[in-house]
């Protein structure tokens, strides 16, 4: 069956620290992927898309990557600051999907401490 | 603010009544979906416009819900019946994007959030 897996439900880190989250997917061709950050009861907004032939986004302290044969994304955070506390989705779309039909992660639950 | 916009922020409801949640699309985006998400789980697509026009629904989508974009501009979801296992935050999104181009970020509304008692 096609699964798109955020690894951690949480991660904690400390203020300063890279922050390092994991999107996993399988039995997908990816079209591309996007990040999104949720603050508790809002929606999502839009932080990066990485498309299935490209290696490598950055935008500002954000960097995401992208390995079609790891099947894997990768997002960092560099010089973390408590205001990066939030929840991150990976959002995958896919060959073969809709136009419209992005598939989300369950989330990461980042909070970055002083 | 140019953001998406939803109307109500949250609703109460007791089981078997029929509800309707409101999309204020940003107002030059062509493409308008709907999510439903439930705590701890990411958004799962429910439907979404080209236009005016209804392209994909999801097996989400049972026959009790109905949403419609009748001039291509905002767009209301009906739930009928409403049942305990409706209750969740419910998201609008647009974006912009030519009819068959790749698929672009999509802009979220702050979600309607659905009590059903």
């Amino acid at each position: 069956s096609q699964k798109i897996e955020q690894n951690s439900e949480a991660l904690n880190i400390q203020e300063g620290k890279t922050a390092t989250l994991t999107c996993n997917y399988t039995n997908y061709s990816p079209a591309y992927l996007q990040w999104y950050r949720q603050d508790p009861g809002r929606g999502p907004v839009f932080l990066l898309l990485i498309r299935e032939n490209e290696k490598e986004k950055r935008k500002e302290r954000l960097k995401v990557t992208f390995d079609t044969t790891l099947k894997q994304s990768l997002f960092h955070i560099t010089a973390s600051q408590p205001a990066d506390s939030a929840t991150y989705l990976c959002a995958l779309a896919y060959y073969g999907g809709s136009q419209g039909n992005l598939i989300f992660g369950k989330g990461t639950k980042l909070s970055v401490k002083p | 603010d140019t953001g998406v916009s939803q109307d109500p922020r949250h609703k109460i409801t007791k089981r078997g009544q029929n509800v309707t949640f409101r999309c204020d699309p940003i107002s030059e985006h062509n493409r308008l979906y709907w999510y439903r998400q439930t705590l701890g789980q990411g958004p799962e697509f429910l439907t979404y416009f080209q236009n005016e026009a209804q392209l994909e629904k999801s097996r989400l989508l049972s026959d009790r819900f109905s949403a419609e974009r009748p001039k291509g501009s905002f767009s209301t979801l009906e739930i009928q019946r409403t049942e305990q296992g409706d209750s969740a935050m419910y998201l609008c999104a647009s974006s912009l994007a030519p009819a068959g181009a790749p698929r672009s970020e999509q802009f979220f509304g702050p979600g309607t959030r659905l009590t059903v008692l």
